[in-house]
């Protein structure tokens, strides 16, 4: 069974920095492709970034380039989300998921809660 | 910029059938779009219905099923149940690695 829990998640002030972690179970990490997606208070879903598995390539929403980045640890099975200059907009539940060449989100985790405010 | 299009709100009656539709503000939805369907309800993370336009997720009843109709994209529920009251993702390929998701339907089963 796909199991994937993120954690990292906090209350930042503006201009802060925070990293997300996504621990993965249940396949063969290293050969997918992650996502995460965020999900402002009351708001739809927002593609944030995308990663492959082998290839490494990386791919950035234009909110969020050159402020976050998207890494992973296949020994530690582990994605990452390194968020930079958070802005008050940036506060939203942060989700990782699973990918597949034709979708960026097969599988999903719970999320965890990034809050930015002063 | 080219923005994902969905229906704000729908209702459907129970037992009835609705189809739910995901385009792009300029141009058509294609198979090459791999159009994805979730369904989320309050406080929980979403779930995946439908991948690559018309593949059910694991454990995704045959009610759900997607499509593509005409220029858009489309999820069709067949015999809606009161528990498929739900708020309704599609996301799109835009290119160059970029995904971009609709803005979210909100159904309600009456």
């Amino acid at each position: 069974e796909v199991q994937l829990l993120e954690s990292g998640g906090g209350l930042v002030q503006p201009g802060g920095s925070l990293r997300l972690s996504c621990a993965a179970s249940g396949f063969t990490f290293s050969s997918y492709g992650m996502s995460w997606v965020r999900q402002a208070p009351g708001k739809g879903l927002e593609w944030v970034s995308g990663m492959g598995g082998s290839s490494g390539s990386t791919f950035y929403a234009d909110s969020v380039k050159g402020r976050f980045t998207i890494s992973r640890d296949n020994s530690k099975n582990t994605l990452y989300l390194q968020m930079t200059s958070l802005r008050a907009e940036d506060t939203a539940i942060y989700y990782c998921a699973k990918s597949l060449s034709t979708t960026t989100c097969k599988e999903w985790g719970q999320g965890t809660l990034v809050t930015v405010s002063s | 910029q080219t923005v994902v299009t969905q229906e704000p709100s729908f209702s459907v009656s129970p037992g009835g059938t609705v189809t739910l539709t995901c385009g792009l503000s300029s141009g058509s939805v294609s198979t090459s779009s791999y159009p994805s369907w979730y369904q989320q309800t309050p406080g929980q993370a979403p779930r995946t219905l439908i991948y690559t336009t018309n593949t059910r997720s694991s454990g995704v009843p045959d009610r759900f099923s997607g499509s593509i109709l005409g220029n858009k994209a489309a999820l069709t529920i067949t015999g809606a149940q009161a528990d498929d009251e739900s708020d309704y993702y599609c996301v799109l390929y835009m290119g160059s690695g970029i995904w971009e998701f609709g803005g979210g339907t909100k159904l309600t089963v009456l």
